[in-house]
C-alpha cells in the first residue's frame, strides 16, 4: 500500500456520461498530480495541485476538470465521455511542489475507466 | 521541451543474466531523472533518482542506474535479473519551473525468463 488511495478502482460507463474519480494523497503530502495511462498515449500528465491551488497543467481536455479540497483530497471530473477516454487514471502525491519535496511522486493503484 | 525516450518497447533477459533498460533524455539545464516500475494492475513504484552527485545511483530491489551527461543517457541496470523483475519500467524527467510534474517515457516491458 503506497498510502495514496484512489476510488473507484474500476468504472464502466457509457458515452456522454460524467464520472468523478477521487484521490486521497499520502499523509503529509500537499501536492497531487493526475496522470492518464493508455496503450496508445502512454503516461500523460494531466494536472497538478498544491495545497488547493493549480500548479501545472498538461494535456488535459476541456471536458476534464479537477480540484483539490481543503482536506487535500482531489477529484478529477470527466464529462461528455468518449470511447477514447477509456484509460487508467493515476493519482500521485508528493510532499511539496518544488525543490526536494517534489522529487519523489508516490502513485496510487489507479482507477480503470471503461467507456462503452 | 524536456523529454525522455526509451528506445526499446521490450527487453528479454534470462534469469541470472545482467539486464539493461535504456533511457535517453533531453532537458535544458541540469536533469532530474527517475526510474519507476509498474507491475500488472498496480500503480507505479519509485526505484531510484538522479539529482546530482555520483553518476551511478543505487535504488530499490538491487537496481542501479548510470547517468551519462555526454550521451544524455540514464540507463537502468541490474547485475543479475530475477523472474520477479518482469514488469513495465518507466524513465522520467522532472520539468523544472513547472511544479514537480514528471514527464515519462513510453515504457519498456522487461521479461525475465527462467
Amino acid at each position: 500500500d503506497s498510502g495514496v488511495t484512489q476510488t473507484p478502482k474500476h468504472l464502466i460507463t457509457a458515452t456522454g456520461q460524467r464520472v468523478t474519480l477521487r484521490c486521497s494523497p499520502r499523509s503529509g503530502d500537499l501536492s497531487v498530480y493526475w496522470y492518464q495511462q493508455s496503450l496508445d498515449q502512454g503516461l500523460q500528465f494531466l494536472i497538478q495541485y498544491y495545497n488547493g491551488e493549480e500548479r501545472a497543467k498538461g494535456n488535459i481536455l476541456e471536458r476534464f476538470s479537477a480540484q483539490q479540497f481543503p482536506d487535500l483530497h482531489s477529484e478529477l471530473n470527466l464529462s461528455s465521455l468518449e470511447l477514447g477516454d477509456s484509460a487508467l487514471y493515476f493519482c500521485a502525491s508528493s510532499v511539496g511542489d518544488r525543490g526536494l519535496g517534489a522529487n519523489v511522486l508516490t502513485f496510487g493503484a489507479g482507477s480503470r475507466l471503461t467507456v462503452l | 521541451a524536456q523529454s525522455v525516450a526509451q528506445p526499446e518497447d521490450q527487453v528479454n533477459v534470462a534469469e541470472g543474466n545482467p539486464l539493461t533498460v535504456k533511457c535517453t533524455y533531453s532537458v535544458s539545464g541540469n536533469p532530474y531523472l527517475f526510474w519507476y516500475v509498474q507491475y500488472p494492475n498496480r500503480g507505479l513504484q519509485f526505484l531510484l533518482k538522479y539529482i546530482t552527485g555520483d553518476n551511478l545511483v543505487k535504488g530499490s530491489y538491487g537496481f542501479e542506474a548510470e547517468f551519462n551527461k555526454s550521451q544524455t543517457s540514464f540507463h537502468l541496470k541490474k547485475p543479475s535479473a530475477l523472474v520477479s523483475d518482469s514488469a513495465l519500467y518507466f524513465c522520467a524527467v522532472r520539468v523544472i519551473g513547472q511544479g514537480g510534474k514528471l514527464i515519462f517515457g513510453q515504457g519498456t516491458e522487461l521479461s525475465v525468463k527462467p
